[in-house]
């Protein structure tokens, strides 16, 4: 079993539309959560960043993290052509390792 | 603003041919690392470079060497290439490391393909 699972989809929804993305994990001792967005041919970039549990808001983008539930979410509003991509959510204990999720690949039609 | 920049961006080996990424970041970052991405895998953790003068090993390690030249520069050898690294690799930095490592600023990947 991996220590993140993440649906690959792929994820299609029309312009304006409210999206949802998920993971879960299996190791409790996970403490930074993040997901990141990855353009075809270009590498991952930082979207939003969560300590602990919770939820953090950043413009159209929302995180939230339930531990007791080992499950993170980004949940995208008014989604644009432009959030076409592939979302890959993360986790660390801190220190040097984070771990990913596979991905999953979301296309906003217009 | 360069960022992190990868050298080759593609590049075509033959099964038992030897190979040198390289990485270089321009933001002073402490930590940098080294990603290989497969499909239904995510990015998966090769080596990394918490300081300048130390390196260890990640998930992913076999088969790979890697040489922190500087603060700066980062470099990932496969010494006899398999089929099995045919993957995108990709280098990353982050200004923090320890209890709270921080954003991850990735290149843009080196795409290699191994016969």
């Amino acid at each position: 079993q991996k220590e993140v699972e993440q649906d690959p989809g792929p994820l299609s929804v029309p312009e304006g539309a409210i999206v949802s993305l998920n993971c879960t994990y299996s190791n409790s001792a996970f403490q930074y959560f993040m997901w990141y967005r990855q353009y075809s041919r270009k590498g991952p970039e930082l979207l939003m960043y969560t300590y602990s549990s919770g939820n953090k808001e950043d413009g159209r983008f929302t995180a939230q993290v339930d531990k007791s539930s080992k499950y993170i979410s980004l949940f995208i509003r008014d989604s644009q052509p432009s959030d076409s991509a592939t979302y890959l959510c993360a986790m660390s204990l801190g220190g040097f390792k984070t771990i990913f999720g596979a991905g999953t690949r979301l296309f906003v039609k217009a | 603003n360069a960022g992190v920049t990868q050298t080759p961006k593609f590049q075509v080996l033959k099964t038992g041919q030897s190979m040198t990424l390289q990485c270089a970041q321009d933001m002073n970052h402490n930590s940098m690392y080294w990603y290989r991405q497969d499909p239904g895998m995510g990015l998966r953790l090769i080596y990394y470079s918490a300081s300048e003068g130390t390196t260890d090993k990640g998930e992913v390690p076999n088969g790979y060497n890697v040489s922190r030249l500087n603060k700066r520069e980062f470099s990932l050898r496969l010494e006899s290439a398999a089929p099995s690294q045919t993957s995108v690799y990709f280098c990353a930095s982050s200004q923090r490391g320890g209890a709270n490592t921080g954003e991850l600023f990735f290149g843009e990947g080196s795409r290699l393909t191994v016969l």
